[in-house]
């Protein structure tokens, strides 16, 4: 399984734009990148996902290196209900992929 | 917007007591799941299903069971709790073929004392 590392936490201000790192040095071809975040308290809500080319939704974007060991998402203009835990998965598509879950990063918007 | 529903939001319960968790989703999917999630911690899959009358154990060990009698819903059960269950539980459920893609209710925060 390929392992994820993000900072731990990370601090933004309102309005400006989030840009969270994840460095996924081991992904496998197969293997898709997932962005996931949750607000305090609540079940996580999935953001995100992409193999290698960049993608764009309504909720953020994904930048993926070129050589797909490291990707980052960012989310253009942050507000204060962006504050949340910022999870980075790389799992194969088939959901018989069981995800897992790491420590994230904690994200905070400030006024 | 996901259509996953836990109940109950919190529960606060004695030792030795028997208490479900109940999770439906109007959405469908084949496949549900439980989490288990410590204050600040990683999430932990402790159960899944792959359909109807498909349950099987997660990663981490866990005393209570499930069962998947229906599509839609995929209830957990603790016979007997104990301080040590004191947790959030978290369901949610996918489609096959949606790209892995996991959608979750809100959680059940759970107190035994």
């Amino acid at each position: 399984d390929a392992k994820t590392t993000q900072p731990p936490s990370m601090d933004c201000a309102e309005g400006r734009a989030a840009n969270l790192p994840c460095n996924h040095s081991t992904i496998s071809g197969n293997e898709y990148v997932y962005w996931y975040r949750q607000i305090h308290s609540q079940g996580p809500q999935y953001i995100i996902h992409g193999l290698k080319n960049n993608e764009t939704n309504e909720m953020a974007s994904l930048i993926i290196t070129e050589d797909r060991k490291s990707s980052t998402l960012i989310l253009p203009h942050a507000t204060l209900r962006d504050t949340a835990v910022y999870y980075c998965i790389v799992r194969p598509p088939g959901s018989n992929y069981q995800l897992i879950w790491g420590a994230g990063t904690k994200l905070i918007i400030k006024p | 917007e996901a259509d996953i529903y836990q109940t109950p939001r919190y529960l606060v319960i004695g030792t030795g007591k028997k208490i479900t968790l109940e999770c439906s989703q109007t959405m469908g999917h084949d496949k549900m799941y439980w989490y288990q999630q410590d204050p600040g911690m990683e999430l932990h899959l402790i159960h899944y299903s792959y359909g109807v009358n498909s349950t099987e154990k997660g990663d981490l060990s866990s005393e209570s069971t499930v069962s998947r009698i229906r599509t839609e819903h995929f209830p957990l059960t603790l016979e007997s709790a104990r301080p040590s269950h004191t947790s959030q539980y978290l369901c949610a459920s996918s489609a096959t073929g949606d790209k892995n893609i996991q959608y979750f209710g809100a959680g059940t925060r759970l107190s035994v004392l």
